[in-house]
């Protein structure tokens, strides 16, 4: 089915290890980005790509990096864990003139102790 | 921050009744966007509406919105429970290659 898939869908990790949460789109999608979602704050944009080779930083970029090597893959890499990250992490991609709105991953729960 | 902001926070009505959300944000927009999202689940597109339109129908939602007050109001017609889910408005700035999220209306629709 045709949609946006992240992995994994829950992770724990110690505080100062690194990881990558996958995203990879199969619509074509020009638009890719990263969201977390934390209690009474709603989304927050942590980076954003608009094509492949091109990222941009978002309201919450440290201790985040990404990369956009192909227009179907985002990942979002957390360098050194915190526990001011625990949180819900969202991919979502659009097309370029987001009209038709963003296209949600079922998300990645992250909890650093 | 250029978020919308959602009014009220949390919302609860009967099943048949209807339900009014409120977003207001702080700058000139391309669109404006709602989305659902069920708990512990993504989110979902619902409708978008473009700056020059006032008003949009999608089954049993409305959608208004009044760009000299920079707001904007989802309305669901005839509740379910079904319907129960938290919603958020999202702005698509003029000149932004992105959008903005508020921080959401929580509907409980009581059956």
């Amino acid at each position: 089915n045709a949609g946006v898939t992240q992995t994994p869908k829950f992770q724990v990790l110690k505080t100062g290890q690194s990881m990558t949460l996958q995203c990879a789109q199969d619509m074509n999608h020009e638009y890719m980005s990263w969201y977390r979602q934390d209690p009474g704050m709603g989304l927050r944009l942590i980076h954003y790509s608009v094509g492949a080779g091109i990222t941009d930083q978002g309201e919450v970029p440290n201790g985040y990096n990404v990369s956009r090597s192909t227009t179907e893959d985002f990942p979002l890499r957390l360098l050194s864990a915190a526990p001011s990250q625990t949180s819900v992490y969202f991919c979502a991609s659009s097309s370029r003139q987001l009209t038709r709105g963003y296209t949600f991953g079922s998300g990645t729960r992250l909890t650093v102790v | 921050s250029q978020q919308g902001e959602e009014d009220p926070q949390a919302l609860s009505i009967q099943e048949g009744e209807n339900a009014t959300m409120n977003c207001s944000y702080k700058t000139s927009i391309n669109n404006l966007q709602w989305y659902r999202q069920n708990s512990g689940r993504g989110l979902v597109h619902l409708i978008l509406i473009r700056s020059n339109e006032r008003e949009k129908h999608s089954g049993r939602l409305r959608v208004t919105l009044d760009t000299s007050k920079k707001s904007s109001s989802l309305l669901i017609t005839a509740s379910r429970a079904a319907d129960t889910a938290s919603y958020f408005c999202a702005v698509h700035q003029t000149g932004a290659n992105n959008l903005f999220f508020g921080t959401g209306t929580r509907l409980t629709v009581i059956p």
